[in-house]
């Protein structure tokens, strides 16, 4: 299973867009990109999966270059209520893989 | 659709006594993971089930074991607890086997005093 690298915590203010990347330098090739965000004393909430360039769905953007080394999980205007920790996951659908995540990037949005 | 139900939502125990964590998953889910989030070590992925049968497991002591049931309720049970077993415990149900669309539980808080 891929190791990956994230930033440990990113400050922003309401409104802007805030972009955490992810880095996965031994990426396989028929690993996955996912990203999952939580907050306090919940479980992770999938926020979107992605292959290679970009997907886009109503909560975030994912983008992923030529060489997938690494991936920017891109959030628009945010709130306060995306103050939370974001995890980036790589992995593929072959047996025997537990699924790791890392430490993720806890993001605080002020006002 | 209901989502993933896990009982007790929060649980205080004594060290060394034992204790039995439920995860009903998503209707139709047939995977199970579980994983113990504190704090210091994150979030540690435990074990994985799929169609009863155990599928993967995490470095954790024989202490922690966990089973799945026809109905694909799952149970993990944490024997001789530890005051470091203290953690919030999350259960993950996706439709199949490997996949990253796992859908969380909001966990069962165990303390262990």
């Amino acid at each position: 299973l891929a190791k990956t690298t994230q930033p440990i915590s990113m400050d922003s203010y309401e409104g802007q867009e805030v972009n955490i990347t992810c880095s996965h330098n031994n990426i396989a090739t028929n690993d996955y990109i996912t990203w999952y965000q939580q907050f306090p004393s919940q479980g992770p909430r999938f926020i979107i999966q992605g292959y290679k360039t970009k997907v886009t769905n109503e909560v975030a953007s994912l983008f992923i270059p030529a060489d997938r080394k690494s991936s920017t999980l891109s959030l628009p205007r945010v709130s306060l209520s995306d103050t939370a920790v974001y995890y980036c996951l790589v992995g593929g659908d072959t047996g025997g893989f537990k699924t790791i995540f890392g430490a993720g990037t806890r993001l605080f949005v002020k006002a | 659709k209901a989502g993933v139900t896990q009982t007790p939502r929060y649980l205080i125990k004594t060290r060394g006594q034992q204790v039995t964590l439920s995860c009903s998953p998503i209707s139709g889910h047939r995977s199970v993971s579980w994983y113990q989030q504190t704090p210091g070590q994150g979030l540690q992925f435990l074990f994985e089930y799929f169609s009863e049968t155990q599928r993967n497991k995490g470095n954790f002591p024989g202490r922690f074991s966990g089973r799945q049931f026809s109905n694909s309720r799952s149970e993990m049970n944490v024997s001789t607890l530890e005051l470091g077993d203290s953690a919030l415990y999350l259960c993950a149900s996706s439709l199949e086997e490997f996949s990253y669309g796992y859908t969380f539980g909001s966990g069962t808080r165990l303390t262990v005093v």
